[in-house]
């Protein structure tokens, strides 16, 4: 098993730029999250899902938006990034939202 | 939804000695509450957890206590190494999974 996968490891965008971060995991997971991690702050959740077809907001939702047409993956959009997107992100999946979250190895994004 | 707050934000302690980190969770409906474990560059790591059902659990050097009444839980780690250096995070889970702001523990040999 690959556990969960994350690409691209790095990206520089520049402002207004969109892209997407993939997640993909092999576990059969119908639990998957994105969380951002900054300096002193942790982990913030960002959007998460309970199941294929099925997403909901966390903490920082703003600028972001998120799919899940299959249970493998879930993919996180920046419509206009921002400086303020510059962050490290992980995607985690698990059984449900109350069990232990395995985590990718996260993608660096710098937005310039 | 879900609020939780750790402290300390660093802890240094000599080899051998004990650490404590804590946390406060604010939705009284959490029922699941791990910890993970974060080496630089890395992905985190859960290292132990414990459900609202029990009050404490232990692996080896490691235990963690749950207070439901007062909504806060604890790390302990005993006979501290240097491999424990590194950031620790806890994060309490009711239909999603909230993290504390992490806590770095530094042990000095």
């Amino acid at each position: 098993n690959a556990g969960v996968t994350q690409t691209p490891k790095f990206q520089v965008l520049k402002t207004g730029q969109s892209m997407t971060l993939q997640c993909a995991q092999d576990m059969n997971h119908e639990y998957m999250s994105w969380y951002r991690q900054d300096p002193g702050m942790g982990l913030r959740l960002i959007h998460y899902s309970v199941g294929a077809g099925i997403t909901d907001q966390g903490e920082v939702p703003n600028g972001y938006n998120v799919s899940r047409s299959t249970t493998e993956d879930f993919p996180l959009r920046l419509l206009s990034a921002a400086p303020s997107q510059t962050s490290v992100y992980f995607c985690a999946s698990s059984s449900s939202g109350r069990e232990t979250q395995y985590f990718g190895p996260g993608t660096r994004l710098l937005v310039l | 939804g879900e609020n939780v707050e750790q402290h300390p934000s660093t802890l240094s302690v000599q080899e051998g000695d004990s650490a404590v980190i804590k946390c406060t969770y604010s939705d009284s409906a959490s029922n699941y509450f791990p910890w993970y474990k974060q080496e630089l560059g890395k992905r985190p790591q859960l290292i132990i957890d414990i459900r609202s059902n029990v009050g404490e659990k232990k692996d080896q050097r490691i235990a963690v206590t749950l207070n439901k009444t007062a909504k806060h839980f604890s790390l302990h780690i005993t006979e501290t190494q240097p491999e424990d250096s590194a950031v620790y995070f806890c994060a309490a889970s009711h239909d999603d999974m909230r993290f504390g702001a992490g806590t770095r523990l530094t042990v000095k040999p």
